[in-house]
């Protein structure tokens, strides 16, 4: 079985400053990982996906996300964050083109 | 293009009535998803199509839940009869072979 671990419910950061979100997975063989956010009363937003290659992948809005095979990890990350960032975010995973599992999800906070 | 489509946005039910919930996916979008996200949770996979069959319906509890894609675009997920512990965003998804999942806005859902 496939499984996600976002270790933190919330994580809070000072507008400018850089940001990481956790995220840790389960899953037998090579792994698909994604980020997913979401603002109040809508729905999930990709950001960035994992398939292969280079193990520092760029998304949308300026984040990044870095695949650590042997610890197991994806975590999200943003140099410089802005308010506008203050939203759940969530982690997923799948193998190949199996059921995609989510994270319970890590709500962002940005102060100005 | 045109993001997933649900209808309606909001619907407060009595425990024991029945509910529906409709979704148009991304034209050319395959596969289609119905998640159930419980607040304070990750999204949790009810059931997944692949053009009008379906692929994964394992969590789905199907003494209340159905759902059906029969021209293998739009869907109906149906709640008869409702519970409290239905109460939570029910979500949408489409995905081709080779993208992410894009989501809806999602129908919360409001069992009393």
């Amino acid at each position: 079985a496939q499984s996600v671990a976002q270790p933190e419910d919330q994580v809070n950061v000072a507008e400018g400053n850089p940001l990481t979100v956790k995220c840790t997975y389960s899953v037998s063989g090579n792994p698909y990982l994604f980020w997913y956010v979401q603002y109040p009363n809508r729905g999930l937003q990709f950001l960035l996906k994992y398939i292969t290659g280079d193990n520092l992948v760029k998304g949308s809005y300026g984040f990044e996300a870095e695949f650590n095979k042997s610890q197991t990890s994806f975590h999200l990350k943003k140099p410089s964050a802005l308010v506008s960032d203050s939203a759940l975010y969530f982690c997923a995973v799948r193998k190949g083109y199996s059921t995609l599992t989510f994270g319970k999800g890590t709500m962002l906070l940005v102060s100005p | 293009e045109a993001g997933v489509a649900q209808s309606p946005r909001y619907k407060i039910i009595e425990k024991r009535q029945s509910v529906a919930f409709w979704c148009n996916p991304i034209s050319g979008h395959a596969t289609l998803y119905w998640y159930q996200q419980i607040l304070g949770q990750g999204p949790k996979l009810l059931i997944q199509f692949q053009n009008n069959g379906v692929v994964d319906d394992s969590q789905l509890p199907k003494d209340r839940f159905s759902a059906e894609r029969l021209k293998g675009v739009d869907s109906t997920l149906k709640i008869q009869p409702a519970k409290l512990e239905d109460s939570a965003v029910y979500l949408c998804a489409s995905s081709n072979r080779t993208s992410p999942l894009h989501f809806g806005n999602g129908t919360r859902l409001t069992v009393t």
